[in-house]
């Protein structure tokens, strides 16, 4: 079975402008996470979708936003990028429920000038 | 509020030592899953284990041993006859057993096995 795939692998991006992440996960998984990976901040979730819904959001502004599709892949969008959003983001997705594991993609490296 | 600590930020052992991660959490939960994840170099978070609140028992899966105290809030992880291959970045995780799926990460642990 596939793993979890994210694209871009690496982006560059100045600052003011906007990003779409794309994230495709594992056939049969229908919830899908996002996390944001800083040296200074760790790992922090983002948010997390089911069934085209955003069930779950941790505490980011809302130029951080997201869509899940009917097939289950789902793309985050940054808007009006700024510095401190260069980082790595991960998706991770799970079957159904919250007792499932999640299980991470490569990330995309976003580096934000 | 959920919080994992992982007081290690960095060790370093020479192949074929026996190596302990430590991690401790906290959570009012009486239901909670802990996850550990192994991030090489690459970057991609490999799942290693998930222990559910309910189940205490340890586990041993090769060279992998992990020990799950409630007692004492812990859930260490040790590998045994380490490996350079082993080098990476270890990161303990909590989930709550509700309906909200946010994993809590420590801030991780960097294992450097030097052959």
């Amino acid at each position: 079975k596939a793993g979890v795939t994210q694209t871009p692998r690496y982006l560059i991006k100045t600052r003011g402008q906007q990003v779409t992440l794309s994230c495709s996960p594992i056939s049969g998984h229908r919830s899908v996470s996002w996390y944001q990976q800083t040296p200074g901040q760790g790992l922090q979730f983002l948010f997390e979708y089911f069934s085209e819904t955003q069930r779950n959001k941790g505490n980011f502004p809302g130029r951080f936003s997201g869509r899940q599709f009917s097939n289950s892949r789902s793309e985050m969008n940054v808007s009006t990028l700024e510095l401190g959003d260069s980082a790595l983001y991960l998706c991770a997705s799970s079957l159904v429920s919250v007792q499932d594991t999640q299980y991470f993609g490569p990330g995309t490296r976003l580096t934000v000038l | 509020a959920q919080k994992v600590t992982q007081a290690q930020t960095e060790i370093s052992v020479v192949e074929k030592e026996d190596v302990t991660l430590d991690c401790v959490y906290e959570t009012r939960d009486t239901t909670y899953y802990l996850f550990w994840y192994k991030q090489p170099p690459s970057g991609e978070l490999v799942f290693l284990i998930r222990r559910n609140s309910f189940d205490e028992q340890n586990e041993i899966s090769g060279r992998y041993s992990w020990n799950f105290q409630k007692s004492t809030s812990s859930f260490n992880f040790t590998i045994t006859a380490s490996q350079v291959v082993d080098s990476a970045v270890y990161f303990c995780a909590l989930r709550y057993g509700g309906s909200n799926y946010k994993l809590t990460f420590g801030k991780g642990t960097l294992l450097t096995v030097n052959p």
